[in-house]
């Protein structure tokens, strides 16, 4: 079993929609959460950051944590074609000798289609 | 300020070959980890370096190399290449001294083992 498990989909959504993406991790010792979108033959792009449970806004995109369900989302509101891309949770143990190394689930292939 | 870089951006290689891969981190970072990533595995954490020196490694075989300058910049080789060495490898730096912090990830290089 995957330390991080994430559907892969693939999700196709209209424009404006509210997209829900979604994570569960299974090692209480990951303590730093992230998400990255993935444009086709680019690098990933680091577009949340978060360390407590709940939520953390950031424009049209909202993190939440819930470490207690080892479970976290990622909200994309009025959702665009331009959001189309590959979406990668991603966590961090923050014990020990885990320098360096984050923990990704498989990413999740979301289409905007106008 | 300048993102991650990585050259070159594509590689053709022959099996048996070996190859070395180039990334130079955001001015300032001094961690920089290595991924590989594939459509079967996914992301996959190599190896992690700091101030020179390796503090964290993936479970890869030692084919899989890798060095820091006093620069910050970073290489990774493989010798003997095989097929299944045909990845997307991405390097990520951090401003972390503990390198758990954000990851901002280069464009990666295209290896294609032939």
């Amino acid at each position: 079993q995957k330390e991080v498990e994430q559907d892969p989909g693939p999700l196709s959504v209209p424009e404006g929609a509210i997209v829900s993406l979604n994570c569960t991790y299974s090692n209480s010792a990951f303590q730093y959460f992230m998400w990255y979108r993935q444009y086709s033959r680019k690098g990933p792009e680091l577009l949340m950051y978060t360390y407590s449970s709940g939520n953390k806004e950031d424009g049209r995109f909202t993190a939440q944590v819930d470490k207690s369900s080892k479970y976290i989302s990622l909200f994309i509101r009025d959702s665009q074609p331009s959001d189309s891309a590959t979406y990668l949770c991603a966590t961090v143990n923050a014990g020990g000798t885990s320098y360096g190394k984050l923990t990704f689930g498989q990413g999740t292939i979301l289409t905007v289609h106008p | 300020k300048a993102g991650v870089t990585q050259t070159p951006r594509y590689l053709i290689k022959t099996r048996g070959q070996q190859v070395t891969l180039s990334c130079s981190p955001i001015s300032g970072h001094r961690s920089v980890s290595w991924y590989q990533q594939t459509p079967g595995q996914g992301l996959q954490f190599l190896f992690e370096y700091f101030s020179e020196t390796q503090r964290n490694k993936g479970n890869f075989p030692g084919r899989f190399s890798g060095r820091q300058f006093s620069n910050s910049r970073s290489e990774m080789n493989v010798s003997t290449l095989e097929l299944g060495d045909s990845a997307l490898y991405l390097c990520a730096s951090t401003s972390a001294r503990g390198g758990l912090g954000e990851q901002y990830f280069g464009p990666g290089t295209r290896l294609t083992v032939t």
